[in-house]
């Protein structure tokens, strides 16, 4: 079936240290996109993609990397340089259409815990 | 900039009760409009959209009409039911704009 795929699902970290998180779709969407979600604050944009070995920094990149050598593939890093890393996050695709009107797909979100 | 505002929960109802989530936004151009749900550890399902004023969108009994006049998308729905316990996001894509933004999210309680 086609979707979107996050793993891991939970992810225990010690601070300092830096942790990636995998999303691969197979829905040949050409954007992708990486949200953190925290209690009250909604869903806010990390980085986004709309070709491959492109992307661009959203309302709260500092502390993230991305890579998008891929379609199908854009792995979302949590460097020791952010400050608040325990959160849940949640990737997204959609097509270059949908990339303007807004419909996105996600995928089941990893919940990052940093002890 | 673009921003969407939408009325804090928790909303607790009892089940056929009438649901109304308030959402208003902020927006340059002429933004197409969305809610989304999330269930209990998932991850965000477009529930209905519309793209211009004055459409109204709907899907699994809820509704919502594109007022320019007010800038709202109100969700709506006659008798809600324990399964529609969830949060509720109120989105919009700004023709143009790569960004989609989106409220802080409603979460709905309904009790049996």
């Amino acid at each position: 079936d086609g979707g979107i795929t996050q793993s891991p699902k939970y992810l225990f970290r010690k601070e300092g240290q830096n942790v990636t998180l995998s999303c691969e779709q197979n829905l040949n969407h050409d954007a992708m996109y990486w949200y953190r979600q925290d209690p009250g604050q909604g869903l806010r944009l990390i980085y986004y993609s709309q070709i491959v070995n492109d992307f661009q920094k959203g309302d709260i990149a500092e502390g993230y990397s991305v890579s998008r050598e891929k379609k199908e593939s854009f792995p979302l890093t949590v460097t020791s340089a952010q400050k608040n890393p325990t959160a849940f996050y949640l990737c997204a695709s959609t097509t270059m259409e949908g990339s303007v009107t807004g419909e996105l797909f996600f995928g089941e979100g990893s919940r990052l815990t940093v002890l | 900039g673009n921003s969407v505002t939408q009325m804090e929960g928790p909303v607790t109802l009892s089940e056929e009760a009438f649901l109304t989530i308030n959402c208003t936004y902020t927006a340059t151009g002429y933004p197409s409009l969305f809610w989304y749900v999330q269930y209990p550890g998932e991850g965000l399902q477009l529930l209905l959209k519309a793209t211009k004023a004055d459409d109204k969108g709907s899907n699994k009994g809820f509704e919502a009409t594109y007022r320019k006049e007010t800038t709202s998308f109100h969700l709506e729905k006659g008798s809600v039911q324990v399964s529609d316990s969830a949060v509720y996001f109120c989105a919009l894509s700004d023709h143009g704009d790569d960004k989609i933004i989106f409220g802080k999210g409603t979460r709905l309680h309904i009790l049996p």
